[in-house]
């Protein structure tokens, strides 16, 4: 398809174990984003990669949050030793090239996780 | 404070009615700003795009901004049953983090 497409679309795991997320971001878009939306708290942006350039960590909540993009396209979100709190939906949004097309975010249907 | 406050609601409204919606900020240096609408289980998409001061029509939808009182608007007129779903503001710097800070999002939900 062409747009950001995510996987899994639900995830339920147990408290402590690891989980992946994935995200196939629109191809040629070199932005790519995480975002974390829990019930009633709005959108929390996680981490951002742009090309080669180092990603901004920025809202990463924890050391049991990582990312990574690989070949500049494909992103996985791993959470560790998951938590009850970690229960929330995970947003991926690419976006075009800086400087084309405007700001405008593509968003995927993003992966629900649950943990127990 | 938080640097971006928006009324979560929920917002009811019959039928043809008109719709604002509205965020304020705190943090001066927001350049640009969006509306996006996410129907439920699925992903926010743009509505509407702006990066000045005063008004932007798009159809049913007008985007204003008032930079000199940080604080944005989303009207919607003649609203109908399939504009129920819930409205998020966004902004950022210009020439600063690509990061885009989001609202808490407003649910409307438009009655037939």
């Amino acid at each position: 398809g062409a747009g950001v497409s995510q996987s899994p679309s639900n995830k339920v795991t147990e408290k402590g174990k690891d989980v992946e997320l994935r995200c196939d971001p629109i191809s040629g878009h070199t932005a790519l984003y995480w975002y974390r939306q829990s019930l009633g708290q709005g959108l929390e942006f996680l981490i951002y990669f742009q090309g080669n350039s180092a990603p901004d960590k920025s809202g990463l909540p924890s050391d049991r949050f990582s990312a990574e993009r690989t070949g500049g396209s494909v992103s996985t979100l791993t959470i560790q030793r998951t938590q009850q709190e970690d229960s929330a939906v995970y947003l991926c949004a690419s976006r075009q090239p800086p400087g084309l097309a405007g700001q405008e975010l593509f968003f995927g249907e993003g992966s629900r996780l649950t943990v127990l | 404070q938080k640097e971006v406050e928006q009324d979560p609601g929920p917002l009811s409204v019959p039928e043809g009615a008109i719709v604002s919606l509205n965020c304020t900020y705190s943090n001066s240096a927001f350049q640009y700003f969006m509306w996006y609408r996410q129907y439920s289980r699925k992903g926010p998409e743009l509505l509407m795009y702006t990066y000045s001061s005063g008004n932007k029509e798009d159809g049913r939808f007008t985007a204003q901004v008032d930079k000199s009182s940080k604080y944005i608007s989303l009207f919607i007129r003649d609203s109908q049953p399939s504009d129920s779903a819930t409205y998020l503001c966004a902004m950022n710097f210009q020439g600063g983090s690509e990061k885009l800070v989001f609202g808490k999002g407003t649910k409307l939900t438009v009655n037939p």
